[in-house]
């Protein structure tokens, strides 16, 4: 059983577009990160919520926390936003502090 | 901006035999973890340490595997006996706090043949 789920699992898009990526999770949580891998395999964290909305660039971050959604969105996108997008969430309660990650989206933006 | 740095970049060792890898978490974070990422599936959370003893670790961190942070900058994850399906990529990250964003080291890239 998935606790998280991304949508789409891979997107491919026209330099420009806006995109949206979703993550859709089924427990409690006490914060939800939004992280990037590019094909080299490193792991940068884009965001980290808790409630409401982030933005930094071009990127913006949305949490509904009764719904259990959050979505990541990229304006103006461009060929080196190509990366994987992984949504991963940290268990609310406990002693748990790890990440538990979704499987990620495959984004690639064409010129 | 702060980096985590893992060593080496990619290890290739035998079957049995005993690996280290290394981390050197950012300064002042107080939280470090392990995880890994098979070939094409999604990342994992293996273990996290904080105040110098491992403070949740999953089912996949088993008696093969050991966390140490013999001083002040290093954390280390060894794996006694390695096995074919330990071949992966395995990610340090380390956070402030428990509120903190976490940090992830570029990964080591290993390969057990």
């Amino acid at each position: 059983k998935n606790e998280v789920e991304q949508s789409p699992q891979n997107l491919t898009a026209q330099e420009g577009e806006f995109i949206t990526i979703n993550c859709s999770y089924s427990v409690g949580i006490s914060a939800l990160h939004w992280l990037q891998q590019h094909p080299g395999g490193g792991i940068v964290s884009l965001f980290m919520l808790s409630s409401g909305k982030k933005k930094h660039g071009r990127l913006i971050a949305t949490i509904n926390i009764q719904e259990k959604h959050s979505s990541l969105h990229i304006t103006a996108s461009h060929p080196r936003d190509s990366a994987v997008y992984i949504c991963a969430i940290i268990y609310s309660g406990g002693g748990a502090d790890g990440l538990t990650f979704g499987k990620g989206t495959h984004l690639i933006i064409q010129p | 901006e702060p980096e985590v740095t893992q060593t080496p970049s990619h290890q290739v060792t035998q079957m049995g035999q005993e690996v280290i890898l290394r981390c050197v978490p950012i300064s002042n974070h107080l939280y470090f973890y392990w995880y890994r990422q098979i070939l094409g599936q999604k990342v994992e959370f293996l273990v996290s340490f904080y105040n110098n003893e491992i403070s949740e670790k999953s089912e996949i961190f088993d008696d093969q595997f050991s966390v140490e942070r013999p001083d002040g900058s290093n954390f280390t994850l060894k794996i006694r006996s390695t096995k074919l399906e330990d071949s992966a990529m395995y990610f340090c990250a380390s956070r402030r706090d428990r509120q903190g964003r976490a940090f992830f080291g570029q990964g080591t890239r290993l390969t057990v043949v």
